[in-house]
C-alpha cells in the first residue's frame, strides 16, 4: 500500500497522559498536513510542513501540541497532557507542491481515533 | 475570512433517485479553489473534484455532475440514479490560491441512500 499511512489508528488514553501520533506520508510527497475532526463536523486544519519547516499553525493549536517532521519525511503529533476535548479524529495528509500553483492534491490517511477518558 | 456553508446536515434517497448536495462559500480572494471530498466509513477523505475560481464550467463525471456559480458562491453537487454505495458523508472545501491543501471544510451531508 503506497498511500499515507497513520499509527495507531485508534489510541485509548487517561486525561492528562501524552500522546504521540505518527504519520507516514506517500513517498516523494514534500508537504505534509494534520487535520483534527470531532464528531459531526468537517476537519479542521491544525498544521503543515513543506519538507522539514512548519510552515503554518492554526490557533486551535494550543501549546499543548506539537508537531514534527524530521527529515522531511515521516511526522508525528504529540499531545501533552490530554484533556477530554482532545477526544476528535486526527487526520493527515500528503501532497507534492511543484512549481506549477494549482497542481498540488492532497491524499488523506484513515486517521488515528483519540479517545481521552 | 474563509467559511463554507453545507446547510443540509442529512439526507435520505430511495436508490435511483437524483440528490443535490449545496454548498455555499464565502472569501474575499479573487483567486481560490473549491473541492468536494467523500468520507465513507472506513474514515478515509477521497478527493472527488477541484476547481479554481477562473473556471466556472459545470463538470460531469459519470453519475456525477458540478454546478458552479460565482454570482451566488454556490459549487452544488448532484449524483444522478444514486446507489446504496453513494451513503457517506460528502465535504465540501474551500482553499486559497497559494497553500490547496490548506482547507476550510464545511460540517458535511451525510447522504444516507435506501435500497
Amino acid at each position: 500500500d503506497t498511500g499515507v499511512s497513520q499509527d495507531p489508528r485508534h489510541k485509548i488514553t487517561k486525561r492528562g497522559q501524552n500522546v504521540t501520533f505518527r504519520c507516514d506520508p506517500i513517498s516523494e510527497h514534500n508537504r505534509l498536513y494534520w487535520y483534527r475532526q470531532t464528531l459531526g463536523q468537517g476537519p479542521e486544519f491544525l498544521t503543515y510542513f513543506q519538507n522539514e519547516a512548519q510552515l503554518e499553525k492554526s490557533r486551535l493549536l494550543s501549546d499543548r501540541f506539537s508537531a514534527e517532521r524530521p527529515k522531511g519525511s515521516f511526522s508525528t503529533l504529540e499531545i501533552q497532557r490530554t484533556e477530554q476535548g482532545d477526544s476528535a479524529m486526527y487526520l493527515c495528509a500528503s501532497s507534492f507542491q511543484g512549481a506549477l500553483v494549482g497542481d498540488e492534491k492532497l491524499f488523506f490517511g484513515s486517521g488515528t481515533q483519540l479517545s481521552v477518558l | 475570512a474563509q467559511k463554507v456553508t453545507q446547510a443540509q446536515t442529512e439526507i435520505s434517497v430511495v436508490e435511483k433517485e437524483d440528490v443535490t448536495l449545496d454548498c455555499v462559500y464565502e472569501t474575499r480572494d479573487t483567486t481560490y479553489y473549491l473541492f468536494w471530498y467523500k468520507q465513507p466509513p472506513s474514515g478515509e477523505l477521497v478527493f472527488l473534484i477541484r476547481r479554481n475560481s477562473f473556471d466556472e464550467q459545470n463538470e460531469i463525471s459519470g453519475r456525477y455532475s458540478w454546478n458552479f456559480q460565482k454570482s451566488t458562491s454556490s459549487f452544488n453537487f448532484t449524483i444522478t440514479a444514486s446507489q446504496v454505495v453513494d451513503s457517506a458523508v460528502y465535504f465540501c472545501a474551500l482553499s486559497r490560491g497559494s497553500t490547496l491543501g490548506r482547507l476550510y471544510f464545511g460540517r458535511g451531508t451525510q447522504l444516507t441512500v435506501w435500497p
